[in-house]
C-alpha cells in the first residue's frame, strides 16, 4: 500500500505561535483527513477534506485551525495561535488505492507547545 | 454522539495463545468496521476491515461483526510478543470520519 508522509516528525513551539503541519497523502484521492491524539487518549477526528473543500469538521476544529491544499499533492494543517492543550500527535490519513473507504495513517507529527 | 467502547486493558496472554479483543459501538448506521494496531509512539496501522456480519480471516487475525448486537471483535491466534501493542476499534459510515475507541493494550508474555 502506498504511504502517507508527514513533516515535520516533531515540532516544538511557544504558546501563541503559529504552526504548519504538512502531509502528502496517497496520490490521486479526493478524500483527506486530519486526526489528533493527546497522550493517553483516543484518536480524535479534526477535519475531512473532499475535492478541495472541507466536508466535515469536529468541535475541536475551531477558528484557530485551518486546512489548505497549497498545491496538487500537499495538504497543510495550520494552528494560528497555539495553546498548551494543542500538544498532541497529529495524523493525516487518506483512503488507499483499492477504492474502499479504509483510511491509512501517516507517521504523525508530534506537536509540543511550551 | 457516536461512541466506540473498548476495555482499555491491559490484556495479558501467554505466547501462542489466542487473544480476544472486543468492542461495542453506539451508532446503528455505522457501515464499516476496522481494527488498527498502534505501537507506542507510532501511528495507527490498519490490520483488518469488516463490512458485513460474520467472520473475516486474514492470516492469524479474525475479525467478527454482529450488527444486531453492535459488537465487533478481533481474535489473534498464536499470539507473538511482537503482537504486543494497543488495538484500536474504529467505525465509520462510507467516506466519513472514523470514530475510534480508546484501544485495548495487549501484552503477550513470552
Amino acid at each position: 500500500e502506498p504511504e502517507v508522509t508527514q513533516t515535520p516528525s516533531h515540532q516544538v513551539t511557544q504558546m501563541g505561535q503559529e504552526v504548519i503541519l504538512r502531509c502528502v497523502p496517497i496520490s490521486n484521492h479526493l478524500y483527506f483527513y486530519w486526526y489528533r491524539q493527546i497522550l493517553g487518549q483516543k484518536v480524535e477526528f479534526l477535519v475531512s477534506f473532499y475535492n478541495n473543500e472541507i466536508s466535515e469538521k469536529s468541535e475541536i476544529f475551531d477558528d484557530q485551525f485551518s486546512v489548505e491544499r497549497p498545491d496538487g499533492s500537499n495538504f497543510t494543517l495550520k494552528i494560528r495561535s497555539t495553546k498548551l492543550e494543542d500538544s498532541a500527535m497529529y495524523f493525516c490519513a487518506s483512503p488507499g488505492t483499492s477504492g474502499s473507504n479504509e483510511q491509512f495513517f501517516g507517521p504523525g507529527t508530534r506537536l509540543t507547545v511550551l | 454522539q457516536k461512541e466506540v467502547e473498548q476495555n482499555s486493558g491491559p490484556l495479558s496472554v501467554p505466547e501462542g495463545a489466542i487473544a480476544s479483543l472486543n468492542c461495542t459501538y453506539s451508532d446503528r448506521g455505522s457501515q464499516s468496521f476496522f481494527w488498527y494496531r498502534q505501537y507506542s509512539g507510532k501511528s495507527p496501522e490498519l490490520i483488518m476491515s469488516i463490512y458485513s456480519n460474520g467472520d473475516k480471516e486474514d492470516g492469524r487475525f479474525t475479525a467478527q461483526l454482529n450488527k444486531a448486537s453492535q459488537y465487533v471483535s478481533l481474535l489473534i491466534r498464536d499470539s507473538q510478543p511482537s503482537d504486543s501493542a494497543t488495538y484500536l476499534c474504529a467505525v465509520n459510515g462510507g467516506y466519513q470520519k472514523v470514530t475510534f475507541g480508546i484501544g485495548t493494550k495487549l501484552q503477550v508474555i513470552p
